[in-house]
């Protein structure tokens, strides 16, 4: 079965910052992946995708992230982080099976 | 563009009691589905639908009955209300034929049970 494992409930970083999040998947055939942003009390809301066609990924808000097969990795990246990227972050997958299985999220804290 | 239209936004009640909670999409999309999401443990699929017509359960179904009758609307039925379904629900949408389509979420449905 696959499953998606997010390193780290909840990341903190300064005004500035490189933001880092990390994502972790298990799947026995190539998958596709994203990542999706959810604000206070909204709906989830596409950051980005990955979907064989280029292993870094650019996505909104100056988000990116780069497929590494041999990791089984797709790690979102910031240069500089922002006070209003502070929100919860979801890594998913999807497989021939057409489902999404989410990663149990990471809440991003931005410090003034 | 409405997307995907989830009603109500919030909800309390009773233990026992049963309601429906409603989910439109007016993007022509083939898959549907319904997840919960609590604390920690991100989105759990709870039922989902590759069409009108049929449905099939998730990781955590029990409790919960759907339909899909048309292709906008997948109404999620929560059949004896228990305390354990305090939790924000979300619908989503997405195209079947191709799996590099992202799911397209409404804003959720926050039910309290007491």
């Amino acid at each position: 079965a696959q499953s998606v494992t997010q390193l780290g409930s909840h990341v903190s970083v300064s005004e500035g910052a490189l933001v880092l999040l990390r994502c972790n998947y298990s799947s026995s055939v190539p998958p596709y992946l994203f990542w999706y942003v959810q604000y206070p009390n909204q709906g989830l809301q596409l950051l980005l995708k990955y979907t064989s066609a280029a292993t870094l990924v650019k996505g909104i808000n100056g988000f990116e992230a780069e497929f590494k097969k041999s990791e089984t990795s797709f790690h979102l990246t910031k240069p500089s982080a922002h006070m209003s990227d502070a929100a919860e972050y979801f890594c998913a997958v999807r497989v021939y099976g057409q489902n999404f299985v989410f990663g149990p999220g990471t809440r991003l804290s931005v410090l003034p | 563009n409405a997307g995907v239209t989830q009603t109500p936004k919030f909800q309390v009640l009773k233990t026992g009691q049963s309601m429906t909670l409603q989910c439109a999409q007016d993007m022509n999309h083939e898959y549907m589905s319904w997840y919960r999401q609590d604390p920690g443990m991100g989105l759990r699929l709870i039922h989902y639908s590759v069409g009108a017509g049929i449905t099939d359960q998730g990781e955590v179904p029990n409790g919960y009955n759907v339909s899909r009758s048309t292709t906008e609307d997948f109404p999620l039925r929560l059949l004896s209300a228990a305390p354990s379904q305090t939790s924000v629900y979300f619908c989503a949408s997405s195209y079947s034929h191709s799996l590099n389509t992202e799911a397209f979420f409404g804003q959720g449905t926050r039910l309290t049970v007491v």
